[in-house]
């Protein structure tokens, strides 16, 4: 799934909201409800932050949403604070078998 | 709660080999396929091999096909990567990951990956 397209940097101030998005195709963003997203701290273990285009696991902050609209997914942040410094990867349920991630997006908080 | 423990990496010479472990608690291994996944020193994550729940489906990204092996022990909890063959460009660090999905006789597909280990690192140099 390299072929989902991710920014490859966003940067934002504290307090602010900031969205990422990630394009695919019918044959995968665009065709189910199964995108995901990943935060990943580096030298930490990855983090699923939405499953299901719009789903929370327990314990993730609500500051983080996610949608879609056609083949765009997007992730938002809302009230950005430090720690959200990290990497983030988009994913997509595919029928083409493709396991792959998006290339990832690297948020700076200013 | 959920724990994935890797282990067994280090610093490797080209064309040697290393086995790789993770070691998994707090839910019902024996149910779940299981996925390694590597990032290699700034790059993103990619995707390189998994195993169904039962060990009878496994599937391999093509830069690792015929290299390496997965393989699974239920009655230890345990996934395995034996890594062989190894080429500078597979130094990375080695996740193991649990997914929710489903494996057929061809594919395996992955709705989500839920947990995570904090990885092991895989040098390979001379």
């Amino acid at each position: 799934q390299s072929a989902l397209t991710q920014p490859a940097s966003v940067s934002g101030s504290p307090g602010q909201s900031i969205t990422i998005s990630c394009t695919g195709t019918s044959s995968d963003i665009g065709g189910y409800n199964y995108v995901s997203w990943y935060q990943h701290h580096p030298g930490k273990a990855p983090k699923l932050i939405i499953y299901d285009v719009s789903k929370r696991p327990s314990g993730v902050s609500n500051r983080f949403s996610g949608s879609k609209s056609g083949n765009t997914a997007s992730l938002t942040i809302s009230g950005l604070q430090a720690e959200d410094e990290a990497d983030y990867y988009c994913r997509s349920y595919t029928l083409s078998a493709s396991l792959g991630f998006g290339r990832g997006t690297k948020l700076t908080v200013l | 709660q959920v724990q994935l423990v890797e282990s067994g990496g280090g610093v490797v010479q080209p064309g040697r080999s290393l086995r790789l472990s993770c070691a998994a608690s707090g839910f019902t291994f024996s149910s779940y396929g299981m996925h390694w996944v590597r990032q290699a020193p700034g790059k993103g994550l990619e995707w390189v091999a998994v195993i169904s729940y039962d060990g009878s489906n496994k599937y391999y990204a093509d830069s690792v096909k015929g290299r390496f092996t997965i393989s699974r022990d239920n009655s230890k909890n345990t996934l395995y990567l034996q890594v062989s063959s190894l080429r500078a460009e597979d130094t990375a660090v080695y996740y193991c990951a649990k997914a929710e999905g489903y494996c057929s006789s061809t594919s395996c597909h992955v709705y989500f990956f839920d947990y995570w280990g904090h990885g092991t690192l895989v040098t390979v140099s001379s």
